[in-house]
């Protein structure tokens, strides 16, 4: 089946620095999303993308949408200690049906 | 607009039980999703519904079913639960049925099979 490989599995941050995580995957979507997911709640959307080479910005966020379709990445610059959390990349396909990657851990260096 | 709502957002069940859990999209979306968060599988699509038809469906056992009522809100229902099925279960709503509309999703249920 579909699969997305997304890294790193996980960081540590520093407040200021810049973060990057990217996903890949063997198939080709429509659409890649990317979600931040706090404990004990659901998956919050940041980012959608919906062209191939698309690159999109929400505030600190950019990511883009490979040119081959396959892949996405996504950069929040200057971070703060709110970041923290669970990032998903998410592919889209057949109608809303979403392949999501692992996730990647987003934590603050003490 | 208020956002999707899940109820009951905490739930605590026997092994061979059954439970209906509960999703209210967001105002005029028609599309409903299904997905199963587990720490060791990560979310995992359940199935669809658009218009009150089931539109696609994941790899889950028979025992996973769903329906979508005319007001788009819509149920999901799982059956002899097993330990297993111990997951935050997720819906998500969308405007329309395509592979290009965003997906805004609910808290979640935390369903717990003891």
């Amino acid at each position: 089946g579909q699969q997305l490989n997304q890294s790193p599995q996980s960081m540590f941050i520093q407040e200021g620095e810049d973060v990057s995580m990217n996903c890949t995957s063997s198939s080709i979507f429509n659409t890649w999303l990317w979600y931040k997911q706090d404990p004990g709640e659901g998956p919050v959307l940041l980012i959608a993308l919906y062209k191939a080479g698309e690159l999109t910005s929400n505030g600190r966020l950019t990511a883009q949408f490979g040119i081959t379709r396959k892949d996405s990445f996504l950069n929040i610059s200057a971070s703060i200690p709110s970041d923290v959390g669970i990032y998903f990349c998410a592919g889209q396909l057949d109608g809303n049906k979403l392949v999501f990657g692992a996730g990647t851990i987003l934590r603050v260096k003490s | 607009k208020a956002g999707v709502t899940q109820t009951p957002r905490y739930l605590i069940k026997t092994r061979g039980q059954q439970v209906t859990l509960s999703c209210s999209p967001i105002s005029g979306h028609r599309s409903v999703s299904w997905y199963q968060q587990t720490p060791g599988q990560g979310l995992q699509f359940l199935f669809e519904y658009f218009s009150e038809t089931q539109r696609n469906k994941g790899n889950f056992p028979g025992r996973f079913s769903g329906r979508q009522f005319s007001n788009s809100r819509s149920e999901m229902n799982v059956s002899t639960l097993e330990l297993g099925d111990s997951a935050l279960y997720l819906c998500a709503s969308s405007p329309q049925y395509s592979g290009t509309a965003k997906q805004f999703f609910g808290p979640g249920t935390r369903l717990t099979v003891l």
